[in-house]
């Protein structure tokens, strides 16, 4: 089965960082592009960076960009997100995303929550 | 950035009717980087449209996606109890993805 599993939400403090990892099975990781994209609770969809195929491109946010690093590891089949200096407007669901050949996000992990309080 | 607007709020209708969902942009988009999903309480987006009007895999083809420029739409024909859920648009545009607010879904 073609899947995305997200790991690494946790309750941390304002201003803390945290690292978020989605791993990828069933298909040729490799080969896609990766998106992660957020929701706060109650609220809608927000995109928040896209990572080309060999990792060497990524692109930001701007709510997110000097903050936030979004990387992958094609040999362990592992997407991550480094997020720094958070803020109370941070916290939400993260999902991991697959980017289609047809320009929409076809597959997406169940998401993990990330709390920023103090 | 292209901003996406999605009317109404919130639907409400009954099971078998149909329902008529709008999504228009601050300025034209690419049909091509036009989708919608679909998403259940608790659950992830499901991507139910891609490219203004082809269906995804396994969509049932009571989902149907129109438009063009800056006003697009997503038809269900006929909802099924399943079909209750909140519905989100997305673009592409100089190289930033951006989502629509969403319109709910709701029994009546």
């Amino acid at each position: 089965d073609v899947q995305l599993v997200e790991s690494g939400g946790a309750l941390v403090q304002p201003g803390g960082s945290l690292r978020l990892s989605c791993a990828a099975s069933g298909f040729t990781f490799s080969s896609y592009w990766m998106h992660w994209v957020r929701q706060a609770p109650g609220k809608g969809l927000v995109w928040v960076s896209r990572i080309n195929s060999d990792g060497r491109d990524t692109i930001y946010a701007d709510s997110v960009k000097g903050r936030f690093t979004t990387s992958r590891d094609n040999a362990k089949n592992t997407l991550y997100l480094q997020m720094n200096s958070l803020r109370a407007e941070d916290m939400a669901v993260y999902y991991c995303a697959r980017g289609s050949m047809v320009h929409a996000f076809d597959i997406w992990g169940q998401g993990t929550m990330v709390t920023v309080s103090s | 950035e292209i901003v996406l607007t999605q009317s109404p709020g919130t639907l409400s209708l009954s099971p078998g009717e149909r329902a008529t969902l709008s999504c228009r942009a601050s300025q034209s988009v690419s049909s091509t980087y036009l989708a919608w999903y679909q998403q259940k309480p608790g659950q992830a987006p499901r991507l139910l449209i891609y490219g203004a009007s082809s269906r995804a895999t396994g969509i049932p083809d009571r989902f149907s996606g129109s438009g063009s420029g800056a006003d697009f739409t997503l038809t269900i024909s006929r909802l099924e109890p399943e079909d209750f859920a909140v519905y989100y648009c997305q673009q592409l545009g100089s190289s930033l993805w951006t989502f629509g607010q969403g319109t709910k879904v709701e029994i009546k």
